[in-house]
């Protein structure tokens, strides 16, 4: 059974960046019928789409968080990551890992999600 | 303000039979299939539908899924106490780069 674990700082200063990191057990990352996504939702709100990842690095951001959004994927370890520059108060949220497929935007498994604050 | 429009609450008795909306347009759920997931208190979304009436494994058959146009439609059945959650819609937006989306999300009370 697939497995998604986030991983991480749970508490982040303002202007600075937040890291993430997802451990997924239970199946490759490299299988090519899946993206793997970032999703948050802030403290009562409902969920944002961050960003989607393929095994061989394509990346698609949400257009509304602008350069700010960095993913990457270590197949080797069978981990992809987030990274979120200039980071504010609005950043607050648990933070969901995903995969996703194998049709696009549909999230078949997730992870547990952390709540990474951000505050000085 | 989501993409994709869901009313924000929908209440019904138990044994009853609940539908939740999703109004989006031609560049999302009117060129791509859609999703459902349902979020218990204090847990991660679930995936109920996938490709706009499709169950995964193990999702039981009071949950159903279809879709008309730009419009997507959640529906339970014989509603349970435990299904009091809130549900989101998602799909793809063309006019995103290849962005997806989701809904606001529905609060569902069983009363």
């Amino acid at each position: 059974q697939l497995q998604l674990q986030e991983s991480g700082p749970r508490l982040v200063k303002p202007s600075e960046t937040l890291s993430l990191t997802c451990t997924v057990s239970g199946g490759s990352i490299s299988n090519v019928d899946f993206y793997w996504g970032w999703i948050r939702q802030p403290p009562g709100k409902g969920l944002e789409w961050i960003g989607s990842i393929y095994y061989d690095g394509s990346t698609y951001y949400n257009p509304s968080l602008g350069s700010r959004v960095t993913m990457s994927v270590d197949t080797s370890k069978n981990q992809f990551s987030l990274r979120l520059n200039s980071v504010t108060a609005a950043d607050t949220a648990v933070y969901y890992c995903a995969r996703e497929g194998p049709r696009i935007a549909s999230m078949t498994d997730w992870g547990q999600g952390t709540l990474v604050t951000v505050s000085s | 303000q989501s993409v994709l429009t869901q009313p924000p609450s929908v209440s019904a008795a138990p044994g009853q039979k609940v539908t939740i909306s999703c109004s989006g347009t031609s560049s999302n759920i009117g060129n791509s299939y859609v999703s459902w997931y349902q979020q218990l208190p204090g847990t991660a979304p679930k995936l109920l539908i996938y490709d706009n009436y499709k169950r995964p494994s193990g999702i039981p058959d009071r949950f159903s899924g279809s879709k008309s146009g730009t419009s997507a439609t959640l529906g339970i059945t014989g509603l349970q106490t435990g299904d009091e959650a809130h549900y989101y819609c998602g799909t793809w937006d063309t006019s995103l780069s290849a962005g997806r989306v989701f809904g606001g999300g529905t609060k569902l009370t069983v009363l």
